[in-house]
């Protein structure tokens, strides 16, 4: 299985700061067709998740362009450019790019500082 | 508009078969590149996914866990079922199901979950 590894576990932040989480797989992510299958979702408190990126750094629909996603291979960020007090939660990577099973990283709680 | 519910028994015991079921609108499952699938997520942990089906009822699961695990879809009614045999005390997790889409291969609507608890 292919090991989702996120950094860091906590992200205290101040509200308009910008904020930046790593997500590492244990093998490269390109599929033999040439896409890259890393997602971002965003888990609020007492919600389910919802798609924030999909394949690397593309906005699901509906998503603030404030979000961006970047990275290739096996190394890949999510970037928060002004945090708002609605952004806080738990983000998780993912991948499906060697599936099954379908993996996710432990996730990165954004919290306000 | 997507949307999806799940439903299931709440409790049950130790070496009880879990049924849970996916109610979904918004979309067919007779369509190509349709698919659906379930993940579950113990209290306060992370995500596990167990399996998911699409619309030409290829199916897939998770190999840890495949042999306690059966899926299946009622396309005329627009659900989608998971069983899991055997459950034990490592089974309570809050389930969802969620949309696939094909071409982005990601899980890009969820239902809100259901909390299951085994307990003898």
């Amino acid at each position: 299985d292919v090991v989702m590894t996120q950094t860091p576990l906590s992200l205290p932040v101040s509200l308009g700061d910008q904020a930046s989480i790593s997500c590492r797989s244990s093998q490269s992510l390109v599929h033999s067709n040439g896409n890259t299958y890393l997602h971002w979702y965003l888990q609020k408190p007492g919600q389910s998740p919802k798609l924030l990126i999909y394949k690397v750094s593309n906005r699901f629909s509906g998503v603030p362009d404030r979000f961006s996603g970047s990275g290739s291979g096996t190394d890949f960020t999510l970037k928060i450019s002004r945090v708002e007090a609605e952004d806080l939660g738990v983000y998780f990577c993912s991948q499906s790019t060697h599936v099954p099973p379908f993996t996710f990283g432990s996730g990165t709680k954004l919290e306000i500082k | 508009q997507v949307t999806l519910k799940e439903s299931g028994p709440g409790i049950l015991q130790p070496s009880q078969t879990l049924s849970l079921t996916c109610s979904f609108s918004g979309f067919s499952l007779s369509t190509s590149g349709m698919g659906v699938g379930w993940i579950r997520q113990p209290s306060g942990k992370g995500l596990e996914w167990l399996a998911h089906i699409w619309w030409d009822d290829d199916k897939r699961y998770n190999p840890a866990l495949k042999s306690r695990l059966t899926i299946s879809k009622d396309t005329s009614s627009n659900q989608v079922f998971l069983k899991i045999a055997s459950v034990d005390t490592a089974d309570t997790a809050t389930y969802y199901c969620a949309h696939y889409d094909y071409d982005a291969y990601a899980m890009d609507y969820w239902g809100q979950g259901t909390s299951v608890t085994v307990s003898s």
